[in-house]
């Protein structure tokens, strides 16, 4: 089983629509939790943080589950420009080692 | 402008020629890390370093190797580049002094194919 999971898509989406999705991670030592974006053939870029009670920032809203392992993003009224691929990070306790989840591929169309 | 820079940023190049990819950080951190990004497979490390003189491997090490003279460079080199180093390269640095996020800088990227 990968460290971090996430479903690879795409997942077409009509533009002001919303769509979420999660990503799971094993290491129940697994201490900060991060959402980067990456556009196609560029560098990830820090979408944002997960913090424990859940946070939003505009139309992203980013939660935890620590119970059940996963967490998530939602994208409310999507536009063409969110289309890239997310990318879950989680930070385990020992080390600072970054583990990528896959990504997912969000495709969001007129 | 905070960044990491890397290059090149495009080489092509043959089996068994050695070549080194660069990278730099302007932002005084102290971990620095490689990457490779391969489809289907994700974001793979192969080595990180938490400091000057302090590196270790990460999950796909064989065939690099790094070293971290200087706490702004950290470049990787491989000796003997096969085919199967064909990949995008991602060197990325992070700070944990206090004030620091935590957040990952990525470079641009350098795509290898080896031949």
């Amino acid at each position: 089983r990968k460290e971090v999971e996430q479903d690879p898509g795409p997942f077409n989406v009509p533009e002001g629509a919303t769509v979420a999705f999660n990503c799971t991670y094993s290491n129940s030592a697994s201490q900060s939790f991060f959402w980067y974006r990456q556009d196609c053939r560029k560098e990830p870029k820090l979408l944002m943080s997960v913090y424990s009670s859940g946070n939003e920032d505009g139309r992203f809203t980013a939660q935890l589950n620590r119970a059940s392992q996963y967490i998530s993003l939602l994208i409310r009224d999507s536009k063409l420009s969110d289309s890239a691929t997310y990318l879950c990070v989680v930070n385990e306790a020992a080390g600072n080692k970054l583990t990528f989840g896959g990504g997912t591929r969000v495709l969001v169309k007129p | 402008e905070a960044q990491v820079t890397q290059n090149p940023r495009y080489l092509i190049t043959v089996t068994g020629k050695k070549l080194t990819v660069t990278c730099s950080q302007n932002m005084n951190h102290e971990y620095m890390s490689w990457y490779r990004q391969d489809p289907g497979l994700g974001l793979r490390q192969i080595y990180y370093s938490m400091n000057v003189e302090v590196t270790d491997k990460g999950d796909v090490p064989e065939g690099y190797k790094v070293s971290r003279k200087e706490k702004r460079n950290f470049p990787l080199i491989l000796e003997s580049p096969s085919p199967n180093q064909t990949s995008l390269y991602f060197c990325a640095s992070r700070g944990f002094r206090r004030g620091n996020t935590g957040e990952l800088f990525f470079g641009e990227g350098s795509r290898l194919t080896v031949l």
